[in-house]
């Protein structure tokens, strides 16, 4: 347990409905990462919180895809109208900055 | 050709033997990453470093920065340490000159035999 915990762990959903994941932080970390990763791929950057400011967001990251972190501690990961290729592995790391990144569990998102 | 490459992708290893991981890289870097993923999906950040050499118990982590190039050694190899290891760099040149990227390659997995 790295102390950064991620809800839900697992989610099945049809093609077409939203989904939204948390992200917890390790509490002093002022970092937060969303990363995405499909089966037998490295992680693949998506986007960046310094507290409650979202400071980068990958061309991955598209239109249906919105992050949140509104007061700076958790955050969360909305995808509008899913898609097959959403499915994956959904990873949120935090750090202090120029420090290590710790890494939750992960949530697995399966759409239909 | 990705902007991060480890070798070998796949590595089989008998218990103590001295195993070597490697990370090539094409782009400037302010720091780079080793990660340990486990089976189901948890990551745990091994080191970063931005130069030289760094040592946590049989982990030994050397970069350098010249050759664009780093390497991940486990000396006295284990069973338990069976994963996937991932180099990942973070670029000097991030989005809008932020930092917040990573560039991941794709990972060895190592499997340590008894």
């Amino acid at each position: 347990d790295t102390g950064v915990s991620q809800n839900p762990r697992h989610k099945i959903t049809k093609r077409g409905q939203n989904v939204t994941f948390r992200c917890d932080p390790i509490s002093e970390h002022n970092r937060l990462y969303w990363y995405r990763q499909t089966l037998g791929q490295g992680p693949e950057f998506l986007t960046y919180f310094q507290n409650e400011a979202q400071l980068e967001k990958s061309r991955l990251l598209s239109d249906r895809f919105s992050a949140e972190r509104p007061k700076g501690s958790f955050s969360t990961l909305e995808i509008q109208r899913t898609e097959q290729g959403d499915s994956a592995m959904y990873l949120c790391a935090s750090s202090l900055a120029g420090d290590r990144r710790f890494f939750g569990p992960g949530t697995r998102l399966t759409v239909l | 050709k990705n902007e991060v490459e480890q070798s070998p992708q796949n590595l089989t290893a008998q218990e103590g033997e001295f195993i070597t991981i490697n990370c090539s890289y094409s782009v400037g870097i302010s720091a780079l990453h080793w990660l340990q993923q486990h089976p189901g999906g948890g990551i745990v950040s091994l080191f970063m470093l931005s130069s030289g050499k760094k040592k946590h118990g049989r982990l030994i982590a050397t970069i350098n920065i010249q050759e664009k190039h780093s390497s991940l050694h486990i000396t006295a190899s284990h069973p338990r340490d069976s994963a996937v290891y991932i180099c990942a760099v973070r670029s000097s040149r991030g989005y809008g000159g932020s930092q917040g990227n990573l560039i991941f390659g794709k990972g060895t997995k190592l499997s340590v035999k008894p």
